[in-house]
Protein backbone atom coordinates (compact mmCIF):
# COMPACT_ATOMS: atom_id res chain seq x y z
CA UNK A 1 0.00 0.00 0.00
CA UNK A 2 1.08 3.63 0.20
CA UNK A 3 3.57 4.78 2.87
CA UNK A 4 5.04 8.21 3.44
CA UNK A 5 8.26 8.20 5.71
CA UNK A 6 9.91 10.97 7.59
CA UNK A 7 12.78 10.62 9.85
CA UNK A 8 11.51 11.52 13.43
CA UNK A 9 13.84 14.48 14.45
CA UNK A 10 15.95 17.21 13.26
CA UNK A 11 18.25 19.52 15.48
CA UNK A 12 19.63 22.74 13.75
CA UNK A 13 21.66 26.17 15.04
CA UNK A 14 19.53 29.28 14.50
CA UNK A 15 20.45 30.71 10.96
CA UNK A 16 21.36 27.36 9.67
CA UNK A 17 19.67 25.53 6.72
CA UNK A 18 17.53 22.61 7.55
CA UNK A 19 16.50 20.05 5.28
CA UNK A 20 13.81 17.70 5.81
CA UNK A 21 13.64 14.31 4.20
CA UNK A 22 10.92 12.29 3.00
CA UNK A 23 10.54 9.03 1.04
CA UNK A 24 7.02 7.74 -0.71
CA UNK A 25 5.68 5.00 -2.34
CA UNK A 26 2.97 5.85 -4.74
CA UNK A 27 4.48 6.61 -8.07
CA UNK A 28 0.74 7.98 -9.37
CA UNK A 29 1.17 10.51 -6.58
CA UNK A 30 -0.19 13.90 -8.07
CA UNK A 31 0.86 15.88 -5.99
CA UNK A 32 3.19 16.38 -2.77
CA UNK A 33 2.84 18.80 0.34
CA UNK A 34 4.89 20.07 3.23
CA UNK A 35 2.47 21.23 6.22
CA UNK A 36 3.33 22.67 9.45
CA UNK A 37 1.81 21.63 12.69
CA UNK A 38 2.72 24.13 15.35
CA UNK A 39 1.90 22.66 19.24
CA UNK A 40 -1.68 22.77 19.53
CA UNK A 41 -2.67 24.11 15.97
CA UNK A 42 -3.80 22.93 12.63
CA UNK A 43 -1.83 22.11 10.28
CA UNK A 44 -0.66 25.02 8.41
CA UNK A 45 -0.20 24.37 4.32
CA UNK A 46 3.53 25.87 3.47
CA UNK A 47 4.10 24.18 -0.01
CA UNK A 48 3.48 21.86 -2.41
CA UNK A 49 4.85 20.26 -5.74
CA UNK A 50 2.98 19.25 -8.76
CA UNK A 51 4.18 15.70 -9.67
CA UNK A 52 5.67 16.84 -13.35
CA UNK A 53 8.20 19.75 -11.20
CA UNK A 54 11.54 18.54 -9.77
CA UNK A 55 11.81 22.42 -7.72
CA UNK A 56 9.73 24.94 -6.34
CA UNK A 57 11.34 28.08 -4.40
CA UNK A 58 9.05 29.95 -2.27
CA UNK A 59 11.13 32.45 -0.02
CA UNK A 60 12.93 30.79 1.81
CA UNK A 61 11.51 27.17 1.55
CA UNK A 62 13.08 24.84 -1.67
CA UNK A 63 11.22 22.28 -2.36
CA UNK A 64 13.18 19.21 -4.42
CA UNK A 65 11.40 15.96 -5.71
CA UNK A 66 13.32 13.16 -7.39
CA UNK A 67 10.55 11.17 -8.64
CA UNK A 68 13.25 7.91 -9.73
CA UNK A 69 14.03 7.91 -6.10
CA UNK A 70 10.80 8.66 -5.14
CA UNK A 71 11.86 11.28 -2.67
CA UNK A 72 10.75 14.59 -1.46
CA UNK A 73 12.53 17.57 0.52
CA UNK A 74 12.15 20.71 2.18
CA UNK A 75 14.68 23.11 2.41
CA UNK A 76 14.81 25.93 5.03
CA UNK A 77 17.30 28.46 4.40
CA UNK A 78 18.58 30.88 7.43
CA UNK A 79 16.13 28.93 10.20
CA UNK A 80 14.72 30.80 12.91
CA UNK A 81 13.20 30.00 16.17
CA UNK A 82 10.18 30.22 14.80
CA UNK A 83 10.37 27.68 12.32
CA UNK A 84 10.24 25.40 15.62
CA UNK A 85 7.78 22.76 14.85
CA UNK A 86 6.15 19.50 13.02
CA UNK A 87 6.91 19.12 9.37
CA UNK A 88 4.54 16.92 7.31
CA UNK A 89 5.14 15.46 4.24
CA UNK A 90 1.78 14.05 2.28
CA UNK A 91 1.19 12.65 -0.99
CA UNK A 92 -2.33 12.70 -2.73
CA UNK A 93 -3.46 10.00 -4.58
CA UNK A 94 -5.33 9.88 -7.95
CA UNK A 95 -8.68 9.35 -6.78
CA UNK A 96 -10.25 12.25 -4.93
CA UNK A 97 -7.26 13.86 -2.90
CA UNK A 98 -7.11 11.99 -0.18
CA UNK A 99 -3.52 12.39 1.53
CA UNK A 100 -1.24 10.02 2.98
CA UNK A 101 1.27 11.47 5.33
CA UNK A 102 4.17 11.02 7.03
CA UNK A 103 4.74 10.45 10.61
CA UNK A 104 6.10 14.16 10.72
CA UNK A 105 9.64 15.29 11.61
CA UNK A 106 10.56 17.42 14.63
CA UNK A 107 12.53 20.51 13.77
CA UNK A 108 14.17 21.93 16.84
CA UNK A 109 15.65 25.24 16.35
CA UNK A 110 18.81 26.39 19.15
CA UNK A 111 20.06 29.90 19.51
CA UNK B 1 -8.92 32.16 -0.02
CA UNK B 2 -10.22 29.23 1.43
CA UNK B 3 -11.04 29.20 4.90
CA UNK B 4 -11.92 26.13 7.12
CA UNK B 5 -14.01 26.98 10.21
CA UNK B 6 -13.94 23.48 13.04
CA UNK B 7 -15.70 24.00 16.14
CA UNK B 8 -15.74 23.27 19.32
CA UNK B 9 -12.26 24.06 19.84
CA UNK B 10 -11.99 21.74 22.97
CA UNK B 11 -14.36 18.75 24.40
CA UNK B 12 -14.46 16.61 27.31
CA UNK B 13 -17.04 13.95 26.67
CA UNK B 14 -17.45 10.59 28.84
CA UNK B 15 -17.85 7.13 27.17
CA UNK B 16 -21.36 6.36 26.11
CA UNK B 17 -22.30 10.12 25.05
CA UNK B 18 -22.71 10.95 21.42
CA UNK B 19 -20.80 13.32 19.28
CA UNK B 20 -20.97 15.82 16.92
CA UNK B 21 -17.94 18.09 15.35
CA UNK B 22 -18.76 20.26 13.18
CA UNK B 23 -17.12 21.70 9.76
CA UNK B 24 -17.61 24.29 7.33
CA UNK B 25 -15.70 26.22 4.44
CA UNK B 26 -15.81 29.41 3.44
CA UNK B 27 -14.12 30.54 0.10
CA UNK B 28 -15.19 27.82 -2.25
CA UNK B 29 -17.76 26.32 -3.74
CA UNK B 30 -18.05 22.08 -4.23
CA UNK B 31 -14.89 21.24 -2.58
CA UNK B 32 -13.83 17.36 -1.38
CA UNK B 33 -14.15 17.48 2.05
CA UNK B 34 -11.88 15.24 4.49
CA UNK B 35 -11.99 14.14 8.15
CA UNK B 36 -9.01 13.60 9.48
CA UNK B 37 -7.90 11.93 13.30
CA UNK B 38 -4.66 12.72 14.96
CA UNK B 39 -3.80 10.44 17.74
CA UNK B 40 -1.71 10.99 20.48
CA UNK B 41 1.79 9.93 18.26
CA UNK B 42 1.71 12.24 15.52
CA UNK B 43 0.17 10.16 12.54
CA UNK B 44 -3.25 11.32 10.77
CA UNK B 45 -5.37 9.34 9.50
CA UNK B 46 -8.10 9.64 6.71
CA UNK B 47 -11.42 8.72 8.91
CA UNK B 48 -13.81 9.89 6.21
CA UNK B 49 -14.09 12.15 2.76
CA UNK B 50 -16.58 13.61 0.86
CA UNK B 51 -16.59 14.54 -2.85
CA UNK B 52 -20.62 16.28 -2.53
CA UNK B 53 -23.45 16.16 -0.62
CA UNK B 54 -24.41 13.24 0.57
CA UNK B 55 -21.55 11.37 -0.53
CA UNK B 56 -19.63 10.12 2.19
CA UNK B 57 -16.49 7.21 2.02
CA UNK B 58 -15.31 5.74 5.22
CA UNK B 59 -11.90 4.98 4.81
CA UNK B 60 -11.58 2.61 7.93
CA UNK B 61 -14.34 0.89 10.22
CA UNK B 62 -14.75 2.43 13.41
CA UNK B 63 -17.52 4.43 15.80
CA UNK B 64 -17.69 7.16 13.89
CA UNK B 65 -20.30 8.40 10.87
CA UNK B 66 -20.05 11.73 8.90
CA UNK B 67 -22.81 13.40 7.16
CA UNK B 68 -22.68 16.31 4.57
CA UNK B 69 -25.98 18.26 4.92
CA UNK B 70 -24.97 21.51 2.69
CA UNK B 71 -22.17 21.99 0.26
CA UNK B 72 -20.13 23.38 2.64
CA UNK B 73 -20.70 21.46 5.69
CA UNK B 74 -19.00 18.24 7.21
CA UNK B 75 -20.15 17.15 10.01
CA UNK B 76 -18.43 13.71 12.43
CA UNK B 77 -21.00 12.43 14.68
CA UNK B 78 -21.36 9.09 17.00
CA UNK B 79 -23.89 7.73 18.81
CA UNK B 80 -21.90 5.86 21.74
CA UNK B 81 -18.37 7.47 22.05
CA UNK B 82 -15.18 5.28 23.58
CA UNK B 83 -12.19 6.20 25.00
CA UNK B 84 -10.34 5.20 21.73
CA UNK B 85 -11.78 7.85 20.39
CA UNK B 86 -10.02 10.78 21.94
CA UNK B 87 -7.55 12.85 19.92
CA UNK B 88 -7.40 15.39 17.78
CA UNK B 89 -10.05 15.88 15.09
CA UNK B 90 -8.96 17.60 11.55
CA UNK B 91 -11.06 19.23 9.04
CA UNK B 92 -9.81 19.89 5.73
CA UNK B 93 -10.97 20.70 2.22
CA UNK B 94 -9.22 20.42 -1.19
CA UNK B 95 -9.22 23.19 -3.65
CA UNK B 96 -7.44 22.49 -7.14
CA UNK B 97 -4.25 20.76 -5.70
CA UNK B 98 -4.40 22.50 -2.21
CA UNK B 99 -5.52 21.10 1.05
CA UNK B 100 -6.38 23.51 3.49
CA UNK B 101 -6.52 22.70 7.15
CA UNK B 102 -8.96 23.65 10.15
CA UNK B 103 -7.51 24.29 13.73
CA UNK B 104 -8.58 21.34 14.96
CA UNK B 105 -10.97 20.15 17.94
CA UNK B 106 -9.32 18.19 20.53
CA UNK B 107 -11.57 15.21 22.27
CA UNK B 108 -10.70 13.96 25.10
CA UNK B 109 -12.74 10.84 26.15
CA UNK B 110 -13.18 10.20 29.88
Amino acid sequence: GEDVEQSLFLSVREGDSSVINCTYTDSSSTYLYWYKQEPGAGLQLLTYIFSNMDMKQDQRLTVLLNKKDKHLSLRIADTQTGDSAIYFCAEADNQGGKLIFGQGTELSVKP
Amino acid sequence: SQTIHQWPATLVQPVGSPLSLECTVEGTSNPNLYWYRQAAGRGLQLLFYSVGIGQISSEVPQNLSASRPQDRQFILSSKKLLLSDSGFYLCAGTRGGEQYFGPGTRLTVT
